[in-house]
């Protein structure tokens, strides 16, 4: 399944396959990226990052691709799992010590 | 491993009253930040410090401050409090390289203190 990020706040994929999750960024100026996972009530998780000077960064089960041509993030789901149920916010900053300055969540939901 | 501490996890409070919100960052970490999450919202920046001084300032109204102390930890104070000021609020900390080293270090949250205005 793929969401177009902001367009469409909900994504449900079916237990087992890929999940894809887009994100258009703002400032031209951001130099790092992160998803982050949030579960109901709970604070965001950190997920994966991925600086300007790469393209795409693996971790487990998890790939993050970056477009900078076209301010685009997205992160790959492999055999989405009950317990990726959550909402994934898309993050970017600049510069060290920097705030975050996140994007609107998708939520994403789980089909047995 | 150690994680960010918040307290209390939960607060209400009547409107005007005053509110004190703590953070403990994970050990070593000397960068604080606060964000301020309301209800189906993303979270949005508030205030950060590095080693004790402010670093960086969101939108954060004029009735909050807050400091970071010598051992790290982070106190936001809410005063003549609103309705509108209901929310999770949630702390992160990061350990901020030196200068000439890689930008911007990850930020790990803590889970959040639930405020409840009346």
């Amino acid at each position: 399944g793929e969401s177009v990020g902001l367009h469409l706040p909900t994504l449900s994929v079916q237990e087992g396959d890929n999940s894809i999750i887009n994100c258009a960024y703002s400032n031209s100026a951001s130099d790092y990226f992160i998803w982050y996972k949030q579960e109901s009530g709970k604070g965001p998780q950190f997920i994966i990052d991925i600086r300007s000077n790469m393209d795409k960064r693996q971790g487990q089960r998890v790939t993050v691709l970056l477009n900078k041509t076209v301010k685009h993030l997205s992160l790959q789901i492999a055999a989405t799992q009950p317990g990726d149920s959550a909402v994934y916010f898309c993050a970017e900053s600049y510069s060290s010590a920097s705030k975050i300055i996140f994007g609107s969540g998708t939520r994403l939901s789980i089909r047995p | 491993a150690a994680g960010v501490i918040q307290s209390p996890r939960h607060l209400i409070k009547e409107k005007r009253e005053t509110a004190t919100l703590k953070c403990y960052p994970i050990p070593r970490h000397d960068t604080v930040y606060w964000y301020q999450q309301g209800p189906g919202q993303d979270p949005q920046f508030l205030i950060s410090f590095y080693e004790k001084m402010q670093s960086d300032k969101g939108s954060i109204p004029d009735r909050f401050s807050a400091q970071q102390f010598s051992d790290y930890h982070s106190e936001l104070n809410m005063s003549s409090l609103e309705l509108g000021d209901s929310a999770l609020y949630f702390c992160a900390s990061s350990f901020t390289r030196l200068a000439g080293g890689p930008s911007t270090d990850t930020q790990y949250f803590g889970p959040g203190t639930r405020l409840t205005v009346l």
